[in-house]
Formats: structure tokens, sequence, C-alpha cells
């Protein structure tokens, strides 16, 4: 089992682009999480999925983000028109439903 | 709404030393409640968890932490701490039914002097 695997690691982006984020779950999963992760706020929740369906996207800044999970092996999170305060590191988990969380790497975002 | 408060930032131990991480937590029942562990450059890992029974849970590599119902807390403790314990702790709540998502205190780095 190779765990939660989140593309790319690195990202680099210039302030007004477009990032894609990707997610692909351990085997058998039934949610997964994306959470945001900085110094100053430390991890903040952002949206969740289960059994594919949106359950909540509380955390998401409306504007300009975006999570779909189209089927059981992934997930993206789409961030339109990156600004500088969006930098961070962005972390995928996925639960089986026993509420415990496997989290990949992350991938760490920074809009110049 | 559930909250997490870990009201130190860093914490310096010197190896060998014993060790408390402090966890408060602010919630209308009695949640679960979940200390992770995230190493330099690697993703989130869990250390224990607690769901309901004995109020003193143990967890991996030597860690255990006491739930409190009276002073709403789940301090993380640890009797001799080793180099490679040098790392960053969470505590996290969800509420009992699990219909929800996990909320995160922001953190304890601990550091390990020799």
């Amino acid at each position: 089992n190779a765990g939660v695997i989140q593309t790319p690691r690195h990202k680099v982006t210039g302030k007004g682009q477009e990032a894609t984020l990707w997610c692909e779950p351990i085997s058998g999963h039934s949610a997964v999480f994306w959470y945001r992760q900085t110094i100053v706020q430390g991890l903040e929740f952002l949206t969740y999925f289960r059994n594919q369906a949106p359950i909540d996207d509380s955390g998401m800044p409306k504007e300009r983000f975006s999570a779909q999970m189209p089927n059981q092996s992934h997930s993206t999170l789409k961030i339109q028109s990156t600004q500088p305060q969006d930098s961070a590191v962005y972390l995928c988990a996925s639960s089986a439903g026993n509420e415990r969380l496997f989290f990949g790497h992350g991938t760490k975002l920074s809009v110049l | 709404a559930q909250s997490v408060t870990q009201p130190d930032a860093r914490v310096t131990v010197s190896e060998g030393a014993s060790l408390q991480l402090r966890c408060k937590y602010s919630y209308s029942a009695t949640p679960y409640l979940f200390w992770y562990v995230q190493y330099p450059r690697q993703g989130l890992q869990l250390l224990l968890k607690y769901y309901s029974g004995d109020p003193v849970v143990q967890g991996v590599n030597g860690f255990e932490a006491e739930f409190s119902k009276s002073n709403s807390s789940f301090h993380l403790r640890k009797a001799s701490v080793h180099w490679s314990d040098s790392a960053v702790y969470f505590c996290a709540v969800i509420n009992t039914g699990g219909a929800d998502r996990l909320t995160f205190g922001k953190g304890t780095q601990l550091i390990i002097q020799p």
C-alpha cells in the first residue's frame, strides 16, 4: 500500500496563474479530506468528500478554490488566479470511515 | 463549534527527560481525540487516539495521553524522550458520530536538546 499520494510535491506559480493539485487516496477508503497548512494559521480544513460526494466545503475560499472527486481513485483541488497568500502546504488525507486519517506528504505551493 | 488549543507553540526538552504536551478542547459532548505527529518533510502520522473507556491511552514509540473530561484536556506524555522525537505534534478532535471533519490545534514543536 503506497499510502495517500499527492502530486506534485512542489509547485511554483506566478500571481494570477491557475494551480491544480492532485490526490490519490488509499484504495478502498471512502472519505477524502483537504487541509491547508501554514505557519501562522496551522492546519485549516478546506473540504471533504465521502463516497465521492462533497459533504462539507465550509473551509474553502469560495471565489477561487474548487475541489472535485470525479472517481474513487483521485481528487483535485484547483486554485484559480493564485495569490501570494495562497502559498501553503496543501495536505490530502483519506479515511476508511473510522475517523482515523491517513495523510499524504503534501503539495507545497509557492505563489510568486 | 469545536476547537482545540495547544498553548505551547514550542517545547524544549533534554534527551532522556520526561515530556508533557498540553491540549485543551472545546466541545459540547465527549469527542474522539487524537494526537498526530509530523516529522520534517513528512506527512502527519497518527500517534494515538481516544474513543472511550480507560482515560489513559497508549500510542506508538512510548507515547501516552490522558483524557480528562472535567478539564476538557488530552495531554500527551512520554517518560523519556529521544532525539528522534523532534517533530511537530498536533492534537485533534472529531465529533463522536464521525460524520464530520477533524479539527486540529496549531501544533507544538518539540525540540530535543542533547
